[in-house]
């Protein structure tokens, strides 16, 4: 059974800290691996897509890496704001499975 | 990156009856997907649905409960029918475009069965 865990579950920092949320996965037949964030009670905005060839991605202070050998993910957030807080999924995309396959999420707070 | 636009964004339905959830995209797809995410919980896909052909339903998901039109390329609905409380949940519709298969999420639709 394919499986997607998040740690931690909850994560709570104050504004302008460097924080790292990590994702791990079961599967060894990946095709990519994407990170979303999901504000409450909304749906799901890409951030991030590391294909299964790939180390890292990087889109202005978000750099996502990934590790297909060891079944990890890693989500860097710099300089963290308040805007920042939401909920951060990460999903694959399993070759076995041919859909996506999420965590249950880490809900950030941003304290001003 | 494709645009979605999901209707209605929430709404509070008696017990008993139907809703019906629009999507719509602004250029044309293959395949569109539509999840479920309960209170606390991540999401499940429940079916695939492609432009021409009956959507293909995950385990535990059938089509009286969940039946899907998808018309055209860039239009789809989901409909829940005969809600009880326990499909009180986010509903959200999907996309991927491109050979890397990134996907795309609309705003979802919130619903709540009393």
């Amino acid at each position: 059974k394919q499986e997607v865990t998040q740690i931690p579950a909850a994560l709570s920092v104050p504004e302008g800290e460097n924080l790292v949320l990590n994702c791990s996965f079961t599967d060894s037949a990946i095709y990519n691996l994407q990170w979303f964030r999901q504000d409450p009670g909304k749906g799901l905005t890409s951030l991030l897509l590391i294909q299964s060839s790939q180390r890292e991605q990087t889109s202005g202070r978000l750099n996502a890496s990934l590790d297909k050998s060891s079944g990890r993910s890693t989500l860097y957030i710099a300089a963290s704001q308040p805007g920042d807080s939401a909920t951060y999924l990460c999903a694959y995309y399993g070759g076995a499975t041919n859909k996506l396959i999420f965590g249950t999420g880490t809900l950030l707070a941003v304290q001003p | 990156s494709a645009v979605i636009s999901q209707k209605p964004s929430r709404d509070i339905c008696q017990r008993g009856t139907s809703l019906t959830i629009q999507c719509q995209v602004d250029s044309q797809v293959t395949m569109m997907f539509w999840y479920r995410q309960q209170p606390g919980q991540s999401l499940t896909l429940i079916a695939t649905a492609n432009q021409g052909s009956e959507a293909t339903y995950e385990s535990g998901f059938v089509i009286d409960k969940f039946p899907i039109s998808r018309p055209n390329l860039t239009f789809s609905t989901l409909t829940v029918s005969n809600m009880s409380p326990e499909d009180s949940s986010i509903y959200l519709c999907s996309v991927e475009e491109g050979g890397n298969t990134e996907a795309f999420f609309g705003q979802g639709t919130r619903l709540t069965v009393v």
